[in-house]
């Protein structure tokens, strides 16, 4: 079965940057792109962008694109979200979610989510 | 393009009909997911291509509509369908969520 596995909670001060991991299994890793959304409290759910593993292409979000980078590690299939400048306003939790198909691209399995708390 | 939910939230009897609508800015054809979050938990997907229903989700939850304006119907309200809903468009960059639905019980 599909599994998405994060990495643990972080804390940063403002200004600070933050690398959060997500490790696929249990699918063919290159072949389906692999979005990360963000839930911060008492806020919706809001896309920050996609990559896909096999050749790292990404799509970031308008409001998230002169700060967020997504790598790709296909040798241990991980999928990695740096965010950079980081403010209170990115205290969230980030989650990484599968691409059901090429076909239609809504998101069929979600990791458990990384808390990112940001304060001084 | 935007995403409108409507209502932000509701609350309902056990057994009731619930309806949540979502609004699109623009056309989307039928290019819309609906997902459910529950406190604490990860959301998970109920329903996609506007009305197709994920395997194993119970045959209470439907939806429909195309273009712009789409509807979940959850029929026969159950204690464990008490959870924040959201409709998601993902036929084009960037994935818009809307704002959201909590649903009380």
């Amino acid at each position: 079965q599909v599994q998405l596995v994060h990495s643990g909670a972080e804390v940063r001060k403002p200004g600070a940057s933050v690398r959060v991991s997500c490790q696929a299994s249990g699918y063919t890793f290159s072949a389906y792109y692999i979005h990360w959304v963000r839930h911060a409290p008492r806020q919706g759910l809001q896309w920050m962008g996609r990559i896909i593993p096999n050749g790292g292409g990404t799509n970031y979000a308008q409001e998230f694109q002169d700060r967020v980078s997504m790598t790709v590690d296909t040798s241990i299939n991980t999928v990695y979200m740096e965010l950079n400048r980081l403010t209170s306003e990115d205290t969230a939790i980030y989650y990484c979610a599968k691409e059901a198909s090429h076909r239609s691209r809504y998101f069929d399995s979600w990791g458990q989510g990384t808390l990112v708390s940001v304060s001084s | 393009i935007q995403m409108t939910q409507s209502p932000s939230s509701l609350s309902a009897f056990l057994g009731d009909s619930v309806t949540i609508t979502c609004r699109a800015s623009q056309g989307i054809a039928n290019y819309l997911a609906w997902y459910q979050q529950k406190p604490g938990k990860v959301p998970e997907v109920l329903i996609f291509a506007s009305s197709t229903l994920q395997p194993g989700v119970p045959s209470r939850f439907s939806g429909s509509g195309s273009g712009t304006e789409f509807t979940l119907t959850i029929s026969s309200l159950q204690p464990e369908d008490a959870a924040t809903y959201y409709c998601q468009r993902y036929n084009t960059a960037p994935w818009t969520f809307g704002q959201g639905t909590k649903v009380e019980i």
